[in-house]
């Protein structure tokens, strides 16, 4: 089994709200990452999980918060966004930094 | 800095044609690449991949790609296409950071595939 799920599929938000993005992996990896994807863009990296501890965070602005509470689960904190921020939010997980990534579907996010 | 490159931006091509997508990297030592499909609003499917050995890697749905060093490619090639194979197509090496590794994408190819 391969899956990475995500929830929501979709969110709307305002610029002043607080939301969080879901992801869960049951494979046993190690490594967890969010992704950014603009329409017609390939996936841009935002943060990288590594046995639960930040190892890569490619200087992502602070209203979007990652957290890992365990090696299962990876959230993504969002607040004050911007309209710029709406974009397909993907997360994949690997059993370490260097193996396969296997991505999540997305949540699809417009920020008004 | 390690990179990736997919020459071709958009490709249209006719059920049951062939179909070759370039995927050109730029790396110092052995490369992990890989081919991921995406489909409009979905995730990333991996198609495959290439770490080490034979240089002719099988895939799914019927895709395989070859790894040459000589020319720094690895393209994706599928005897022949169907319809549901219309997706973006993103090439992708894992790239060293120091103390992590990241995956680096090319800017994707757009396949259409007309009846």
């Amino acid at each position: 089994d391969t899956e990475v799920t995500q929830t929501p599929k979709h969110l709307v938000m305002g610029m002043t709200n607080k939301k969080s993005l879901k992801c869960e992996q049951h494979m046993g990896h190690r490594a967890m990452y969010w992704y950014k994807q603009k329409a017609k863009k390939p996936p841009e990296l935002m943060f990288v999980y590594s046995y639960e501890k930040l190892s890569i965070n490619e200087s992502v602005p602070s209203r979007f918060s990652p957290e890992c509470p365990n090696s299962s689960l990876l959230n993504l904190h969002l607040h004050a966004l911007q309209p710029e921020d709406s974009a397909l939010y993907l997360c994949a997980s690997s059993w370490g930094p260097r193996e396969t990534q296997y991505f999540g579907p997305g949540t699809r996010l417009l920020v008004l | 800095a390690q990179s990736v490159t997919q020459p071709d931006i958009h490709i249209t091509v006719s059920e049951g044609a062939s179909l070759e997508l370039r995927c050109n990297y730029s790396y110092g030592a052995t490369p992990y690449l890989f081919w991921y499909v995406q489909s409009p609003g979905q995730g990333l499917q991996l198609l495959l991949k290439y770490f080490s050995g034979d240089t002719l890697v099988q895939g799914i749905k019927g895709f395989e790609a070859e790894f040459k060093r000589s020319q720094s490619s690895f393209n994706l090639r599928k005897p022949s296409v169907h319809w549901s194979d219309a997706a973006e197509y993103f090439c992708a090496v894992v790239t060293n950071t120091g103390t992590a590794s990241k995956l680096t994408f090319g800017t994707g190819t757009r396949l259409q595939v007309t009846l």
